[in-house]
């Protein structure tokens, strides 16, 4: 049983399409999150929702967009995809908000 | 300066070496610290949680230094399935905010 389980596991398209990643836990936990893992190996959040309410938006641009739809799925769609977004994005969960994080197994987004 | 910093190495050490790493930290109010490892294309695991009063866990010890805002991370004996890349993790307000560090390499050879 995959505790974190996130769809597709590798995505390669176009510059300028549209793309979702799906993630899901089977945990309980109450708190998941969105990571962007660039080419330098540097783990960044970029969103973080607890009991399906966004907590935490970084900077990111607004082409990207969470959605929770139950406290078990975190989904992020992004438009119009660009050359930097090439990188690999984990989702993660954690039973409360300081616990740590489990991770998923990531997706490896490439755009040609 | 950044959240979170760590020597990139890499540490290349023979097999049975005892390695430390550390990791500083910048805010003085963090809360939560912990190690995570990553292997090569996979994903980051919690390898330990770092209490105030440090901890061991079989051939790992983490400890806490409050007054010059570092975690260590030691391993002793180590292993060549030892060698990945090991992620410090600071939680700076008990908010679910984690900061990762870059990761220190960690090479184990024969």
């Amino acid at each position: 049983d995959t505790a974190v389980s996130q769809t597709p596991k590798y995505l390669v398209t176009q510059m300028g399409n549209d793309k979702s990643i799906k993630c899901e836990q089977n945990l309980g936990h109450d708190t998941m999150y969105w990571y962007k893992q660039d080419s330098k190996k540097f783990l960044k959040i970029m969103f973080s929702y607890n009991n399906k309410e966004l907590i935490i938006n970084e900077t990111v641009p607004n082409r990207f967009s969470p959605k929770s739809p139950d406290k078990a799925h975190l989904n992020l769609h992004i438009n119009s995809l660009e050359l930097g977004d090439s990188a690999v994005y984990f989702c993660a969960s954690s039973q409360r908000r300081d616990q740590p994080q489990h991770f998923g197994d990531g997706t490896r987004l490439s755009i040609l | 300066r950044k959240e979170v910093e760590q020597d990139p190495g890499p540490f290349n050490v023979p097999e049975g070496a005892t390695v430390a790493f550390n990791c500083t930290y910048s805010n003085s109010a963090s809360q939560s610290f912990f190690w995570y490892r990553q292997d090569c294309r996979k994903e980051p695991k919690l390898l330990m949680s770092v209490y105030s009063s440090g901890n061991e866990d079989g051939r790992f010890t983490a400890q806490l230094n409050r007054a010059s805002q570092y975690i260590s991370l030691l391993i002793r004996d180590s292993k060549l399935s030892d060698s990945a890349t090991y992620l410090c993790v600071v939680n700076p307000n008990n908010f679910n905010k984690f900061y990762f560090g870059s990761g220190t390499k960690l090479n184990v050879k024969p």
